[in-house]
């Protein structure tokens, strides 16, 4: 079992391109999350998603995000006209069912914004 | 609304000697309590968790946390500190019935040799 599957690890890119952050879930696992991790304030909530649906996107800003997980494939993050506030880590997590279960996270893609 | 907070930034102790890092929550309703520890460019890493039950729970790596709902704590423990424990761990607390975890701040635990 891989595990939640990030990739890149690591993405540099100019203010005003997108950013594509793809996370593949555990084998069996249909719930995916996404959280944001900035130094000093700690791990933040950005969106939930099952397949094909989008739970709960209250953590997400309104404008340049955008999150999907669709039937075949891996979630996707998609970030717009970067700007370099979005430096951070980009963490994925799943469960396979509510999150009581306890989530496995991916290592994250750590994007950089030049 | 939900709410954990982690009230020290850092803990240091030696090796050999018990270590406790520290977390409170606030939450409506019965809480659910996890606790995940993060490795230098890794990602959380879950350790343990409390849903009902025993008070005291027992996860990975010889850890374990009390649940004192009176003191709405949950206090991260362990007998006897190594080198390799040294990492940032992470409190969450999600209400009952919901499916989303609040998590704190982190607390970067240093354990000297």
């Amino acid at each position: 079992n891989a595990g939640v599957m990030q990739n890149p690890r690591h993405l540099v890119r100019r203010r005003g391109q997108e950013a594509r952050l793809r996370c593949s879930p555990m084998k069996g696992h249909s719930h995916v999350y996404w959280y944001r991790q900035l130094p000093e304030e700690g791990l933040k909530f950005m969106v939930y998603l099952q397949k094909e649906n989008i739970i709960d996107e209250s953590g997400m800003p309104k404008e340049r995000f955008s999150a999907e997980f669709p039937k075949e494939g891996p979630s996707i993050l998609r970030i717009q006209q970067v700007v370099r506030g979005d430096s951070a880590a980009y963490f994925c997590a799943s469960s396979p069912g509510q999150a009581e279960y306890g989530y496995t996270f991916g290592s994250g893609t750590r994007l950089t914004v030049v | 609304a939900q709410s954990v907070a982690q009230p020290e930034d850092q803990v240091n102790v030696a090796e050999g000697n018990p270590l406790t890092v520290k977390c409170t929550y606030s939450v409506s309703g019965n809480p659910y309590l996890f606790w995940y520890v993060q490795y230098p460019n890794r990602g959380l890493q879950f350790l343990l968790k409390y849903i009902t039950g025993d008070n005291l729970v027992k996860g990975s790596y010889g850890f374990e946390a009390e649940f004192n709902k009176s003191q709405t704590s949950f206090h991260l423990k362990k007998p006897s500190a190594l080198v390799s424990d040294s990492a940032l761990y992470f409190c969450a607390v999600m209400k009952g019935g919901s499916y989303i975890p609040t998590f704190g701040r982190g607390t970067s635990l240093i354990v000297h040799p």
